[in-house]
């Protein structure tokens, strides 16, 4: 069965460094998610994008934040400059259409 | 108010009962209306999803949607111990994109 997968699984990094988050979701879906979750807290979202550009933002996805589909497979979170505050479990998401989103088993990050 | 409240639970229930998960919402614009389960430190995985009012059922899932009283429920049957997780309620509008998920009900079902 078709699933989102991401990568790393962890990521530590220290305040003020940038951060590639990598996402692939799944093969035939058009519209592309990012949430995250604050350790004990709801799962919040971040971004969607879909036909290349971005479609819905959050106030949480600021100027620190940029996503991109560099090829037909990858799609990107990057954080410039992290913030102590930005640790959290970032998933990713697919969907066909206005549908199901599937999620991806997540990354955890850790700004130290 | 909030846009999505669900009881935090935990809920424990033994084995083989019915479980009852309900969730209440504010925005009347919301259409979709899906149930995520969430294991610990794992990725939301989608159990059930309906469209506007009515009942779904799927194996041991039945999701039920009230937009008159703005109220969503899910009942698990014959409930195992694998179904311990968190359950997340997630409406979503008819174009919008994000889902705008619940706190969660953390279950536990006693072997």
């Amino acid at each position: 069965e078709p699933e989102v997968t991401q990568t790393p699984s962890h990521q530590v990094t220290q305040m003020g460094q940038e951060v590639i988050l990598r996402c692939v979701p799944i093969s035939n879906h058009l519209y592309f998610y990012w949430y995250r979750q604050i350790l004990g807290q709801k799962v919040e979202f971040l971004v969607s994008f879909y036909n290349n550009e971005i479609s819905e933002k959050s106030e949480i996805f600021d100027d620190q934040f940029s996503v991109e589909r560099p090829d037909g497979s990858n799609f990107t979170l990057k954080i410039r400059s992290t913030k102590l505050e930005d640790s959290a479990m970032y998933f990713c998401a697919s969907s066909q259409g206005y549908n199901e989103q599937f999620f991806g088993p997540g990354t955890r990050l850790t700004v130290l | 108010q909030k846009e999505v409240e669900q009881d935090p639970g935990p809920l424990s229930v033994p084995e083989g009962a019915i479980v009852s998960l309900n969730c209440t919402y504010s925005n009347s614009a919301f259409q979709y209306f899906m149930w995520y389960r969430q294991y610990s430190r794992k990725g939301p995985e989608l159990l059930m999803y309906t469209y506007s009012s009515g009942n779904k059922e799927d194996g041991r899932f039945t999701a039920q949607v009230d937009k008159s009283s703005k109220y969503i429920s899910l009942f698990i049957r014959d409930s195992q111990p694998s179904d311990s997780a968190t359950y997340l309620c997630a409406p979503r509008g008819n174009r919008d994109d994000k889902i705008i998920f619940g706190k969660g009900t953390r279950l536990h079902i006693l072997p």
